[in-house]
């Protein structure tokens, strides 16, 4: 059975520029979550769908974060525009249902901001 | 107070050694309780789930949880150079309903 897959594994942009992450859950899996990790810091929770819904989105940073999951499979985070504090690795995880389910992770996008 | 909070290490052990990881967290209502093991420049790697007080062992892994201390540890017996990488602590918050991270330890195993 294939993982949670992520693509790009690394970007590297301008500020001001956009870019967009995308995720491939577990297949079956309905949860799909986003988090992010800065230099130094803990991975800190972004958004949940539940297939194509929107769960929970309170960990979103601003405005210029949009995140999509179409059909409920596949999933993307859109960065526009980018800015230097967007700089870090965005995981994305599955779990076949919620609350306290175990979450399955990707192996992330390194994101660079210049 | 943080949510999950974690000594961020970096915690040495020598081979052979018992490596133990300890995690705090803030909330009563927390359900489960998850360790990840995270390689430098990989994603986070489920090591072990729990949800009930006491210990839970897999191999030379054992979880042990607290809910009365809101207290959660990881004990690695035998440690192998190979087990040096972050360990993550994280829990499924139920004031939150989301899962929180802590800050993660870093754990070196000397040969």
């Amino acid at each position: 059975e294939a993982g949670v897959t992520q693509f790009p594994s690394h970007s590297v942009i301008e500020k001001g520029q956009t870019v967009t992450l995308r995720c491939d859950p577990i297949s079956g899996h309905d949860n799909l979550y986003w988090y992010r990790r800065v230099m130094g810091k803990e991975i800190k929770f972004l958004l949940h769908f539940v297939k194509e819904s929107k769960q929970d989105e309170s960990g979103m940073p601003n405005n210029r974060f949009l995140a999509e999951r179409t059909g409920g499979t596949y999933s993307t985070l859109k960065v526009q525009p980018a800015e230097l504090e967007d700089s870090g690795v965005y995981f994305c995880a599955s779990s076949q249902n919620q609350g306290g389910e175990t979450q399955y992770f990707g192996p992330g996008t390194r994101l660079l901001v210049l | 107070q943080k949510e999950v909070e974690q000594n961020s290490g970096p915690l040495s052990v020598p081979e052979g050694a018992i490596a133990s990881l300890n995690c705090t967290y803030s909330d009563r209502g927390s359900q489960s309780f998850f360790w990840y093991r995270q390689y430098s420049g990989k994603s986070p790697e489920l090591i072990m789930f729990i949800y009930s007080n006491g210990d839970k062992e897999d191999g030379r892994f054992t979880a042990q949880l607290n809910k009365a201390s809101q207290y959660v540890s990881l004990l690695i017996r035998d440690s192998q150079p190979s087990d040096s990488a972050t360990y993550l602590c994280a829990v499924f918050l139920a004031s939150y309903d989301k899962v929180i991270f802590g800050p993660g330890t870093s754990l070196s195993v000397i040969p």
